[in-house]
């Protein structure tokens, strides 16, 4: 069964940090472009950050450039983002998505929440 | 950046309606375009990709079609299933998101 499974999520101050993790199962991830994408409360998507297969391309939205940081580790299956200097509109359900095949996201993880606030 | 505009933003509808979604880029991201559905609190799921082509499992009275600039998600006969949100995304330059449009029951 092709699972994604995010963790890391929590209430955290503006200006901290915290670092989400997606552990992956049940599909060959060391070949598969991974995402993160957002959901504010309420709101609708918005994708985060991207990064390819072998770590080669790694991209990053407006919004977060700068302050995140996308890594993965394939020999463990897993997929990170490094969020820095958290802002209170950073506040969301953050998604690990999967592309296997194209660029568009077939593979979703349940999501994890992170709130900013004081 | 490219922008999405999607349409209607809310869109009411009863079972076994005919229902149509826009989604419209600001510049040609032909044929780069996907559709999800998400209902509340669960992750989106996707639909259409390639702006026709139905993901595996996906019930037929789901279609997409457009080129260009402008697109279009079609439920041919809408079911209580379906009462959702639906997003388009492009992902012809990075990947941007429509706001989005909730279905409702009329």
């Amino acid at each position: 069964e092709v699972q994604l499974v995010e963790s890391g999520g929590g209430l955290v101050k503006p200006g901290g940090s915290l670092r989400l993790s997606c552990a992956a199962s049940g599909f060959d991830f060391s070949t598969c472009s991974m995402n993160w994408v957002r959901q504010a409360p309420g709101k609708g998507l918005e994708w985060v950050s991207s990064i390819t297969s072998i770590s080669s391309y790694m991209y990053y939205a407006d919004s977060v450039k700068g302050r995140f940081t996308v890594s993965r580790d394939n020999a463990k299956n897993s997929l990170f983002l490094q969020m820095n200097s958290l802002r209170v509109e950073d506040t969301a359900v953050y998604y690990c998505a999967g592309a296997p095949v194209g660029d568009y996201f077939d593979l979703w993880g349940q999501g994890t929440l992170v709130t900013v606030s004081s | 950046d490219i922008q999405v505009t999607q349409s209607p933003s809310t869109l009411s509808a009863s079972v076994g309606d005919r229902v149509t979604i826009t989604c419209r880029a600001s510049q040609r991201i032909s044929p780069w375009l996907a559709w999800y559905q998400q209902k509340p609190g669960k992750a989106p799921k996707l639909l259409i990709y390639e702006a026709s082509t139905l993901e595996s499992g996906v019930p037929s009275r789901f279609s997409g079609s457009g080129s260009g600039t402008e697109f279009t998600l079609t439920i041919s006969s809408l079911q209580p299933d379906d009462f959702a949100t639906y997003y388009c995304q492009q992902y012809d330059t990075y990947w941007t998101f429509g706001q989005g449009t909730k279905v409702e029951i009329k």
